[in-house]
Parts: C-alpha cells; sequence; structure tokens
C-alpha cells in the first residue's frame, strides 16, 4: 500500500558518532525521495533529497543511499552534534506527485 | 522572510465551532499543500494544488474540510463544526513545481476543547 516506514522509532548516538537513519518504502512507482528533520514546535525542514536515477547523494555532512532492490532509503550524518537532535522523517514522491511520510526517527544525542 | 508562512500560529476552539487557517506559500512556488500531523506520527497528507486547481483530496479530508487557493497564491484550510479529533498541527508545504521538495510552515497548532 502507500506507505512509508522507518525501522526504530528512536536512535541513541554518542555525540561525535556517525548517525544512519533507515527508512523502508513500499510505492516500486516512486521516484523521488526527501529527507526531513522536524524539531519541536516546528514544521519539517529539508536535509537532502534522492531521484531514483541515483543511489547516493551527499551533503554537507549528510549522505542519502537508495537501494531499490530492496526498497530501502537511508540517511547518514556525520560527526553527529547535539543540534542534532531532532525527528527525522523520510517522504517519498509516490509517482501522482503527491509526498507521503513515514512515522520519524527520533534522534537523541548522548554526551 | 520569504519562506512559507502560516498563520495563526495557535488555535484553541471549542468544539462545533468553525475555524480557518491562511497559508502564504512562497512566492514563486506554484504547488501547495496541506498536511496534519499529531503527536509522533508523521505529516497526513490532505489535499494539494497546483496553481488555484484542487488536484486531490485525501479521504481523511471530510466534508467537514475545504480548502480554497483563490488566485493561486495564499491557501485556506476551512473546518467546520470542529470536533476533539481534529486537533492537531495542520501544516501548509509549497513547492516550485511537481516533483520537488516541499518547503513547510511552522505549522497551526489547533486545540478543540
Amino acid at each position: 500500500g502507500e506507505s512509508v516506514g522507518l525501522h526504530l522509532p528512536t536512535l541513541s548516538v554518542q555525540e561525535g558518532d556517525n548517525s544512519i537513519i533507515n527508512c523502508a518504502y513500499s510505492n516500486s512507482a516512486s521516484d523521488y525521495f526527501i529527507w526531513y528533520k522536524q524539531e519541536s514546535g516546528k514544521g519539517p525542514q529539508f536535509i537532502i533529497d534522492i531521484r531514483s536515477n541515483m543511489d547516493k547523494r551527499q551533503g554537507q555532512r549528510v549522505t542519502v543511499l537508495l537501494n531499490k532492490t530492496v526498497k530501502h532509503l537511508s540517511l547518514q550524518i556525520a560527526a553527529t552534534q547535539p543540534g542534532d537532535s531532532a525527528v527525522y522523517f523520510c517522504a517519498e514522491n509516490i509517482g501522482d506527485d503527491k509526498i507521503i511520510f513515514g512515522k520519524g526517527t527520533r534522534l537523541h544525542i548522548l554526551p | 522572510d520569504t519562506g512559507v508562512s502560516q498563520d495563526p500560529r495557535h488555535k484553541i476552539t471549542k468544539r462545533g465551532q468553525n475555524v480557518t487557517f491562511r497559508c502564504d506559500p512562497i512566492s514563486e512556488h506554484n504547488r501547495l499543500y496541506w498536511y496534519r500531523q499529531t503527536l509522533g506520527q508523521g505529516p497526513e497528507f490532505l489535499t494539494y494544488f497546483q496553481n488555484e486547481a484542487q488536484l486531490e483530496k485525501s479521504r481523511l479530508l471530510s466534508d467537514r474540510f475545504s480548502a480554497e487557493r483563490p488566485k493561486g497564491s495564499f491557501s485556506t484550510l476551512e473546518i467546520q463544526r470542529t470536533e476533539q479529533g481534529d486537533s492537531a498541527m495542520y501544516l501548509c508545504a509549497s513547492s516550485f513545481d511537481r516533483g520537488e521538495k516541499l518547503f513547510f510552515g511552522s505549522g497551526t497548532q489547533l486545540s478543540v476543547l
């Protein structure tokens, strides 16, 4: 069905370590994927996106990996900082230009 | 500020009252989306517009909900006869065109007492 899900609801990472947040999607027709960060009381903030003709894309301290074979998406955050604490959502364009979101993973940064 | 703007930020209303929210998208963006988000969940799609045309409404959007984008610029979302289950954050987002990333506003937090 139309769903984007995440494997873990909460992830705790030591400050300075790398974080990996995973996402599974179910719609094979999805051609565009986006990661958003949401802090408390704010709207989702765009982090990075990737189209289905790519399998990796890098930004500043973030990398998104797309595995279309197993319909899996991941967000890697390098050298995690306290300011990275937030809920992270993956979202997909399911082919009719409707962007749908998964449930989110809360990232906790341990001092 | 050239981002997506939503008004009001917070709304408290009594059950049965009507409420209206406004969204001003980024000026050159053609697409405008409304989402609803409850605590601990991801944003749920409600409806979206291409310019002034409403392209799709989610089945979540009962007949008490109506959205408009009369001139292809700002949009309003009205909820009639509010119910306690309508309590949520209502998020607006815009994008330049189809298949582009969405930029979100800060949302309107609705509490129905």
